[in-house]
């Protein structure tokens, strides 16, 4: 079945520390893919998007993120990582063969710890 | 620069009663979304349009109805409102399928209380 996956649902790291948020997808064709971010009581900010081209993505805030075909992975990085990024992350994506669709992952909740 | 707005913001409904919740977006976008978000779930497509005048369903449409009568507006209606409805509601609209044009912007969202 088509999806998008976000297997951890918690993730704590040291302010300072580097972070990486997981994204898997299941698609036949590479879709559109996206990482949006939600602060508490907000709305969703798109972070970044993957058309096509470079694998490497960069985004706002100091965000980046790695495209695998190998691995249907769209991974979220940021080498060190603030107070102020504590908040929920979305992976998202477009398919290919249904591009009307919005689908998102579950998310992931970032903590920081001071 | 308004982009997508929800109204209202807040709302709290007996079980039973109605409500419709307004989405506007004034970037000319084809296509409109209505999601949920509960904790743990993500966000789940309700319905969507792809154009004035169009509807569809989502992921999860029982107990909700949509209308898009003019293009900036997307309206979602609870016509008898359940507590399995509480919830987080987000509106988001984008210009279309291809390239930049996939970007989707976002409301900031009603948090409804159905008791």
């Amino acid at each position: 079945a088509q999806s998008v996956t976000q297997p951890d649902i918690h993730i704590t790291v040291s302010e300072g520390a580097s972070l990486e948020l997981r994204c898997n997808y299941s698609y036949g064709a590479t879709p559109y893919l996206f990482w949006y971010v939600q602060s508490p009581g907000q709305g969703l900010q798109l972070l970044l998007k993957y058309f096509s081209g470079d694998t490497l993505v960069q985004g706002i805030k100091g965000f980046e993120a790695e495209f695998k075909r190998s691995q249907s992975s769209f991974n979220l990085r940021k080498p060190s990582v603030h107070w102020s990024d504590a908040a929920e992350y979305f992976c998202a994506v477009v398919p290919m063969d249904s591009s009307y669709k919005l689908i998102f992952g579950s998310g992931t909740r970032l903590l920081v710890r001071p | 620069n308004a982009g997508v707005t929800q109204t209202p913001k807040f709302r709290v409904l007996k079980t039973g009663q109605s409500m419709t919740l307004l989405c506007a977006q004034d970037m000319n976008h084809e296509y409109m979304y209505w999601y949920r978000q509960d904790p743990g779930m993500g966000l789940r497509l309700i319905h969507y349009s792809v154009g004035e005048g169009t509807t569809a369903k989502g992921e999860v449409p029982d107990g909700y109805n949509v209308s898009r009568l003019k293009k900036q507006n997307f309206l979602l209606g609870l016509e008898s409102a359940a507590p399995s409805q509480t919830s987080v509601y987000f509106c988001a609209s984008r210009q279309g399928s291809e390239g930049v044009g996939t970007e989707a912007f976002f409301g900031q969202g009603t948090r409804l209380t159905v008791v």
